[in-house]
C-alpha cells in the first residue's frame, strides 16, 4: 500500500533562518505531489505542485520554493524565513493518470517562526 | 478559475442532532468533488467523493453528500452527530487537468455540545 511521510512534525525557527521540509511517498511511482499551507482561519492554500522530477509549478508568489529531486521526494525550502511563514504545512500526493481519485495527505509539519 | 466557498466558518450542534455543512463550487464543467475531515494537528482524511453517476454519495463515519448541479452545491450531511465528529471539515474541487490539484474551501469548524 501507499504511504506518505512528512517530517519534521514540529519546527520552531528564528526569523531569517533557512527552512527545509521533506516529504516522501512509498508504494507508488510517478505521483503528482503537492505542498499546501494552512494558516489559522484561512483554510488550505496550494503552494506548489509537481507532475514530475524537476517540474515545479508555483501557485502563489512567496518566500518559499519547492524542489523534486527524485520521483517520490518533494522538498519545501526557504532561504530566509519570515514571521508570516508560520503555519501548518501539508504534503499530499495523487496518482498521475487517475483523475477519479482523491489526494492523500501526510500528517503535516507545524512551523512556528519566532 | 475553480473556487470553493464554505459559507459557515463555525457550526455548533448538539450530540444526536442532524448536521448539514454547506459547500458551493465554481467550475465550468462537471467537477470532481471531495469532503475531507481534519482533527487538530493532523492531516486530512477523505470522507467521500463525487465524480459522476448517483448524485447522493455515501461516505465513511455515516456521512453523505448530495451533488446539485443547478445550485453548484455539494453539501455534507449526517443524521445524528457524535461527539467524536468535532473537527474541521473541508470541501474541495478538482478540475479535469492532469495536475490533479485540489482547490479547497476555507473550512468549517464543527463543535459538538454534549
Amino acid at each position: 500500500s501507499q504511504t506518505i511521510h512528512q517530517w519534521p512534525a514540529t519546527l520552531v525557527q528564528p526569523v531569517g533562518s533557512p527552512l527545509s521540509l521533506e516529504c516522501t511517498v512509498e508504494g507508488t511511482s510517478n505521483p503528482n505531489l503537492y505542498w499546501y499551507r494552512q494558516a489559522a482561519g484561512r483554510g488550505l492554500q496550494l503552494l506548489f505542485y509537481s507532475v514530475g522530477i524537476g517540474q515545479i509549478s508555483s501557485e502563489v508568489p512567496q518566500n518559499l520554493s519547492a524542489s523534486r529531486p527524485q520521483d517520490r521526494q518533494f522538498i519545501l525550502s526557504s532561504k530566509k524565513l519570515l514571521l508570516s511563514d508560520s503555519g501548518f504545512y501539508l504534503c499530499a500526493w495523487s496518482p498521475r493518470k487517475a483523475l477519479n481519485t482523491e489526494a492523500f495527505f501526510g500528517q503535516g509539519t507545524r512551523l512556528t517562526v519566532v | 478559475a475553480q473556487s470553493v466557498t464554505q459559507p459557515d466558518i463555525h457550526i455548533t450542534v448538539s450530540e444526536g442532532a442532524s448536521l448539514e455543512l454547506r459547500c458551493n463550487y465554481s467550475y465550468g464543467a462537471t467537477p470532481y468533488l471531495f469532503w475531507y475531515v481534519q482533527s487538530p494537528g493532523q492531516g486530512l482524511q477523505l470522507l467521500l467523493k463525487y465524480f459522476s453517476g448517483d448524485t447522493l454519495v455515501q461516505g465513511i463515519k455515516g456521512f453523505e453528500a448530495e451533488f446539485k448541479r443547478s445550485q453548484s452545491s455539494f453539501n455534507l450531511r449526517k443524521p445524528s452527530v457524535h461527539w467524536s465528529d468535532a473537527a474541521e471539515y473541508f470541501c474541495a474541487v478538482r478540475g479535469s487537468s492532469n495536475t490533479g490539484k485540489l482547490i479547497f474551501g476555507q473550512g468549517t469548524t464543527l463543535q459538538v455540545k454534549p
